[in-house]
């Protein structure tokens, strides 16, 4: 089994609708993020999670919110989703030692009609 | 402010031959550094990384990097390319937070084909 996983892999969903993208971890991991990545921009931080109960908004949070319901689930809602939140979204996990290894989700797919 | 700059876009190379992606950092200490790759359909997954030590550093599939601090530079070398390392090519930074890695900040990405 993968050790992030993410669901739903793909969505499509009509603007102002909310939506709920979910990661989950196995590797033990207290460290979550959520990145956005939009073709010839890379990967862009939206929130970042150091512990349950350390929550913090990355470079481009206007629009999105997260919720950490335990040590190995971090959500990332759109609350009215619009048209230019359409973009691949990757969960990612790490350890918080040292030089830290990222590992990423497969990534959802979100269509913002 | 940290930033990350991969100039190439997209690199199209010859099965068998060599390559070389470039990546130029910004910031202010000895930075953590990384490369990742993402194949089509897929998520990221780490290549290499440096934090001290020796500046060349191995990675997997066959790749090396080299952390030139004069340059501010880590590009990724392979010696041979095979079709499968057709990707799109990231590197990436280690931004710190109260003395600790935070996040990653993402260069825009090189995309690599391999023709045959």
């Amino acid at each position: 089994d993968a050790d992030v996983t993410q669901t739903p892999r793909n969505r499509i969903t009509k603007t102002g609708k909310r939506i709920m993208l979910e990661c989950s971890q196995t590797k033990g991991h207290d460290r979550m993020y959520w990145y956005r990545q939009d073709p010839g921009l890379g990967l862009r931080l939206i929130y970042y999670s150091f512990d349950v109960k350390d929550i913090n908004k990355g470079e481009i949070s206007d629009g999105y919110s997260v919720s950490r319901q335990a040590q190995a689930k971090f959500s990332l809602s759109l609350e009215s989703a619009i048209p230019n939140q359409t973009a691949l979204y990757f969960c990612a996990t790490s350890d918080g030692q040292g030089a830290e290894t990222q590992y990423f989700g497969p990534g959802t797919r979100l269509l913002v009609l | 402010a940290q930033s990350v700059t991969q100039p190439d876009i997209h690199i199209t190379v010859s099965e068998g031959a060599s390559l070389e992606l470039r990546c130029n950092y910004s910031y202010g200490a000895t930075p953590y550094l990384f490369w990742y790759v993402q194949s089509p359909g897929q998520g990221l997954q780490l290549l290499l990384k440096y934090f001290s030590g020796d500046t060349l550093v191995q990675g997997i599939k066959g790749f090396e990097a080299e952390f030139k601090r004069s340059q501010s530079s880590f590009n990724l070398r392979k010696p041979s390319v095979h079709w499968s390392d057709a990707a799109e090519y990231f590197c990436a930074v280690g931004h710190f937070y109260g003395g600790s890695q935070g996040n990653l900040i993402f260069g825009k990405g090189t995309k690599l084909s391999v023709k045959p």
